[in-house]
C-alpha cells in the first residue's frame, strides 16, 4: 500500500491569511493531482502535474510538484471563505490495466469571514 | 448534462444480504473506478477497470466485486456485505486510461451502513 500523507489535517483561518497543504509520500509517482471537496459531493480536479519541478498556478492557488516526484504542495494566497473544504491529493502509480490512484488522507480548510 | 449517476444514494442493509450499487456515465469515458471514503483514511481504490471486460483491483477490493460489460456501466457488488463496509462510495470515470492528465470525474456518492 502506497501512503500519501498530507499535513495538516485540519486547517482554520481568517479571511485573507495564506496557507500552505503539503502532501508527501515515499514513492515515486507518474502524475499527481489535487481535488477539492464539498460536503455532501464528490471531489473535483483543481491542478494535474506531471513533470518534477512543475509549478502550475490557478489564480490565488499555486501547486508544485518535488523534484524527486514524491510530494506536493498547495499555497493559498489571500484565502476566501469559498475557498472552505477538504483538500486531497491523489498519485497515480502506471499498471498496464491502468492507472491505480492513492489519494491522501486530506486537509480540511475552514475560512473564517 | 455530462454526468456521473449512482444509485442508490442511500442505503441501509443488513449483513450477509447481497446488494448493488449502480454506476453508469454519459461521457463515453474509458476509465471508471470504484473508491470508498473513510474519516482519517481518505479515499481508497476498491477496483478500475480500463475498459469492457478489463478490470484490476485497487487497494482494498476485498469483499467487493465488480464488472464491465458495458462502456457506460460499472456495478459494484457486495456479495455478502458486513459492518466493516459501512461507508461512503464513490464511482469515478475519465476519458482515457493512460493520460497522465486524467481528470477523474465522480459521482455524487453512495452513503452504505451495514447493520
Amino acid at each position: 500500500t502506497q501512503l500519501l500523507e498530507q499535513s495538516p489535517q485540519f486547517l482554520s483561518i481568517q479571511e485573507g491569511e495564506n496557507l500552505t497543504v503539503y502532501c508527501n509520500s515515499s514513492s515515486v509517482f507518474s502524475s499527481l493531482q489535487w481535488y477539492r471537496q464539498e460536503p455532501g459531493e464528490g471531489p473535483v480536479l483543481l491542478v494535474t502535474v506531471v513533470t518534477g519541478g512543475e509549478v502550475k498556478k490557478l489564480k490565488r492557488l499555486t501547486f508544485q510538484f518535488g523534484d524527486a516526484r514524491k510530494d506536493s504542495s498547495l499555497h493559498i494566497t489571500a484565502a476566501q471563505p469559498g475557498d472552505t473544504g477538504l483538500y486531497l491529493c491523489a498519485g497515480a502509480e502506471y499498471r498496464l490495466t491502468g492507472n491505480q490512484f492513492y489519494f491522501g488522507t486530506g486537509t480540511s480548510l475552514t475560512v473564517i469571514p | 448534462e455530462a454526468q456521473v449517476t449512482q444509485n442508490p444514494r442511500y442505503l441501509i442493509t443488513v449483513t450477509g444480504k447481497k446488494l448493488t450499487v449502480t454506476c453508469s456515465q454519459n461521457m463515453n469515458h474509458e476509465y471508471m473506478s470504484w473508491y470508498r471514503q473513510d474519516p482519517g483514511l481518505g479515499l481508497r481504490q476498491i477496483y478500475y477497470s480500463m475498459n469492457v471486460e478489463v478490470t484490476d483491483k485497487g487497494d482494498v477490493p476485498e469483499g467487493y466485486k465488480v464488472s464491465r460489460k458495458e462502456k457506460r456501466n460499472f456495478p459494484l457488488i457486495l456479495e455478502s456485505p458486513s459492518p466493516n463496509q459501512t461507508s461512503l462510495y464513490f464511482c469515478a470515470s475519465s476519458q482515457f486510461t493512460y493520460s497522465s492528465y486524467n481528470e477523474q470525474f465522480f459521482g455524487p456518492g453512495t452513503r452504505l451502513t451495514v447493520l
